[in-house]
C-alpha cells in the first residue's frame, strides 16, 4: 500500500523562486494536512483541508498557498521562496471530515532548502 | 487555544531501563491526546491516543500513557527500553467539536544507551 506519497523528496531553491509540493493519498481519506518540521519547533500546521473543496489556515500559513485538487491530492505552493521556509515538509491525511480524534497518516517528507 | 508542552528535548535511558517521556497539555475542555513516533528519515506514526475512554491507554511497541486530568498530563512510558526505541516522540492535542486541527508539541528525542 502506498499510503501518502509526497514529491519531491529533496529540493533546493533560490530565494524568490516558486515551487509546488505534491501530495497524494490512496486511502480515500477526507482530510489532508501540510505540516512543516523545524529543529526544536516540532510540527507546525500550515494548512489543512477537512474535505474536498475546502481549505483552512493552520498555525503558520504566511507565504504558502494550497489546492485541494480532488479527494486524493493536496498541493502546497511557495510563490516566492524565502530562506525562512527552509524546512522539512510533511503531508498527512485522515479518514474523517474533521479529524480531531483520528489517526494521521504521514508521508515521508520533503526536505526543502532555500538559499 | 489548546497546546502541549513536552518536558525535555532530549532524554537518555539505558537499554532495559524505564522510559518516561513527559507531556502536559493546556485545554479549556477535555482534549483528545496523542503520542506519535518518528524514526530517522521517516514520517510520524501513531503510538497511541486518548479519546475520553479509559485513562490508561496502551499503544504499539509496549508503550502506554496515562491521562491525568488533575495534573493535565499525558506522560508516555515503557517498562524496558530497547535500542529500536531510539527515535523522536511527539505529543499532540486536539479539542473535540472545536476545530479540525491537531497541534503537536516540540518533540523529545529518546536516546538509548547500551
Amino acid at each position: 500500500n502506498a499510503g501518502v506519497t509526497q514529491t519531491p523528496k529533496f529540493q533546493v531553491l533560490k530565494t524568490g523562486q516558486s515551487m509546488t509540493l505534491q501530495c497524494a493519498q490512496d486511502m480515500n481519506h477526507n482530510s489532508m494536512y501540510w505540516y512543516r518540521q523545524d529543529p526544536g519547533m516540532g510540527l507546525r500546521l500550515i494548512y489543512y483541508s477537512a474535505s474536498e473543496g475546502t481549505t483552512d489556515k493552520g498555525e503558520v500559513p504566511n507565504g504558502y498557498n494550497v489546492s485541494r485538487l480532488n479527494k486524493r491530492e493536496f498541493s502546497l505552493r511557495l510563490e516566492s521562496a524565502a530562506p525562512s521556509q527552509t524546512s522539512v515538509y510533511f503531508c498527512a491525511s485522515s479518514e474523517g471530515r474533521g479529524s480531531y480524534n483520528e489517526k494521521l497518516f504521514f508521508g515521508s517528507g520533503t526536505q526543502l532548502s532555500v538559499l | 487555544a489548546q497546546s502541549v508542552t513536552q518536558l525535555g528535548s532530549h532524554v537518555s535511558v539505558s537499554e532495559g531501563a524505564l522510559v518516561l517521556l513527559r507531556c502536559n497539555y493546556s485545554s479549556s475542555v477535555p482534549p483528545y491526546l496523542f503520542w506519535y513516533v518518528q524514526y530517522p528519515n521517516q514520517g510520524l506514526q501513531l503510538l497511541l491516543k486518548y479519546t475520553s475512554a479509559a485513562t490508561l491507554v496502551k499503544g504499539i511497541n509496549g508503550f502506554e500513557a496515562e491521562f491525568k486530568k488533575s495534573e493535565t498530563s499525558f506522560h508516555l512510558t515503557k517498562p524496558s527500553a530497547h535500542m529500536r526505541d531510539a527515535a523522536e516522540y511527539f505529543c499532540a492535542v486536539s479539542v473535540p467539536n472545536r476545530d479540525d486541527k491537531i497541534i503537536f508539541g516540540k518533540g523529545t528525542r529518546l536516546h538509548i544507551l547500551p
